[in-house]
């Protein structure tokens, strides 16, 4: 099973903030999260991941709260070519290797 | 600098048959990881091979088989293929098995008749 809880579906209006939350109340220590999006016939595409301080790219932020029970993906100014279902994870690095366990993820829905 | 690519992009197999699907990784990583996507599902991991070897296995069964070659690339292949099969498989290759993040290619889907 998957270790994060996504909401199934979310609407933004084109030029607004895109914030996507996800729960991960059973994280361990020493796992990073990370978010993929996936547009429809395409592979999964990296935005971006982090351990504990909030991390921004040129893409995306990502906050994660104190406790790193939960994270906010936020998208700055959506645009439409923003639709596509947003993925978090969360996963461990050690020499003996990693599974990396998606579940069902967001599908967000950017309007004009 | 080519990311991630897979071969073939379709394929369309009948109930019985075999197949292998190839993975050639980003320049520079040497990690591979297998994923099957059924529609309108997130991936699921199959198994993971670094260093030539298998590292981790998902909840998947034997017909499902890899190799890692030591330039790093990849083969998937499924034996016996069932109707269940018919997915699009997803290759994703990073630099060691660290924190680094996973770069995914765009899959190849197959059908089985």
């Amino acid at each position: 099973d998957a270790k994060t809880t996504q909401p199934t579906s979310m609407d933004c209006a084109e030029g607004r903030a895109a914030n996507l939350p996800c729960n991960h109340s059973t994280i361990s220590g020493n796992e990073y999260v990370y978010w993929y999006r996936q547009i429809h016939s395409q592979g999964p595409q990296y935005i971006i991941h982090g351990l504990k301080n909030n991390e921004t790219n040129e893409m995306a932020s990502l906050i994660i709260t104190e406790d790193r029970k939960s994270s906010t993906l936020i998208l700055p100014h959506a645009t439409l070519r923003d639709t596509a279902v947003y993925y978090c994870i969360v996963r461990v690095a050690g020499g003996g290797g990693f599974k990396t366990i998606f579940g069902a993820g967001t599908r967000l829905f950017v309007k004009a | 600098d080519a990311g991630v690519t897979q071969s073939p992009t379709h394929l369309i197999k009948t109930r019985g048959q075999q197949v292998t699907l190839r993975c050639s990784p980003k320049s520079g990583h040497d990690t591979v990881s297998w994923y099957q996507q059924a529609l309108g599902q997130g991936p699921q991991f199959i198994f993971q091979y670094y260093e030539e070897e298998e590292r981790q296995r998902g909840n998947f069964p034997d017909r499902f088989s890899g190799h890692q070659f030591p330039n790093y690339s990849s083969e998937l292949n499924v034996n016996a293929l069932l109707l269940g099969d018919s997915a699009l498989y997803l290759c994703a290759s990073q630099g060691g098995v660290g924190n680094q993040p996973q770069h995914f290619g765009d899959g190849t889907r197959l059908s089985i008749l």
